[in-house]
C-alpha cells in the first residue's frame, strides 16, 4: 500500500529554476526517505532525514519535515537537465519495508 | 557504496512461461530482500519480503504461487514469475537491506514484457 500522496504528480520547469515536491503520509515515522529514479532505473537514495528533524540539506537538496502536518517537502535548487527524474519519499522503520508515495515525475527543460 | 545487481535488465517472454530475475548484493550481505513492482508512471508496490534463509512474506493480493521468491543466501535472492501472462508485463525491482542502517540499496529493475 502507498504511504501517501506527492504533489505535485508533475513538475516542469526551466533549467537553474528551483523545484519543489511535497509529499504527505499517513502514519506515525521515525525517518522519511527521499529518492530518485530516471526512467526505466533503480532507485537512488537522496536523503533521510528523522522524524526529531525539521530540515536537512544536501548539496542542491533541502528537506523538510513537519511531523505535525505528516508532510515533508524536497527542495531542488538550481535545477539542471539532468535533474529530470521521478521523485519518491518513503517511510519505514529500521531493516523493515519501505512504502512510497505516488512520486512527482520532474523535468527540467535546458 | 552497496552495490545491487539486478539481471536481466529486460526480458521478453511468452505467455505461459516462467521468468526468473535474480538480485545479488555485491559488497554486502542482505539479510532481507524486498521485491517491487512498478506500473509506467506509478509508484512502487512491495510484493514481497524475503529474508535469509526462510520463505517470503507476501503482501496482500500478491499470488505467492505465481511469483516464486527464493532468498537461498546473504547475497543471491530471485524472483520467479511462474505461467506469466500479458498482465504480469511490468517492471519490476529488488531493494537489499544490510540491517545495520537506515540504507536501502536497489537494483536496477528488470522490464518484463509477455507476448
Amino acid at each position: 500500500s502507498q504511504q501517501g500522496e506527492e504533489d505535485p504528480q508533475a513538475l516542469s520547469i526551466q533549467e537553474g529554476e528551483n523545484a519543489t515536491m511535497n509529499c504527505s503520509y499517513k502514519t506515525s515515522i521515525n525517518n522519511l526517505q527521499w529518492y530518485r529514479q530516471n526512467s526505466g532505473r533503480g532507485l537512488v537514495h537522496l536523503i533521510l532525514i528523522r522524524s526529531n528533524e525539521r530540515e536537512k540539506h544536501s548539496g542542491r537538496l533541502r528537506v523538510t519535515l513537519d511531523t505535525s502536518k505528516k508532510s515533508s517537502s524536497l527542495l531542488i535548487t538550481a535545477s539542471r537537465a539532468a535533474d529530470t527524474a521521478s521523485y519518491f519519499c518513503a517511510t519505514g522503520e529500521y531493516g523493515n519495508k519501505l512504502v512510497f508515495g505516488a512520486g512527482t515525475i520532474l523535468r527540467v527543460k535546458s | 557504496g552497496a552495490v545491487v545487481s539486478q539481471h536481466p535488465s529486460r526480458v521478453i517472454c511468452k505467455s505461459g512461461t516462467s521468468v526468473k530475475i535474480e538480485c545479488r548484493s555485491l559488497d554486502f550481505q542482505a539479510t532481507t530482500m524486498f521485491w517491487y513492482r512498478q506500473f509506467p508512471k506509478q509508484s512502487l508496490m512491495l510484493m514481497a519480503t524475503s529474508n535469509e534463509g526462510s520463505k517470503a512474506t507476501y503482501e496482500q493480493g500478491v499470488e505467492k504461487d505465481k511469483f516464486l521468491i527464493n532468498h537461498a543466501s546473504l547475497t543471491l535472492s530471485t524472483l520467479t514469475v511462474t505461467s506469466a501472462h500479458p498482465e504480469d508485463s511490468s517492471f519490476y525491482i529488488c531493494s537489499a537491506s544490510s540491517g545495520t542502517n537506515y540504507g536501502y540499496t536497489f537494483g536496477s529493475g528488470t522490464r518484463l514484457t509477455v507476448v
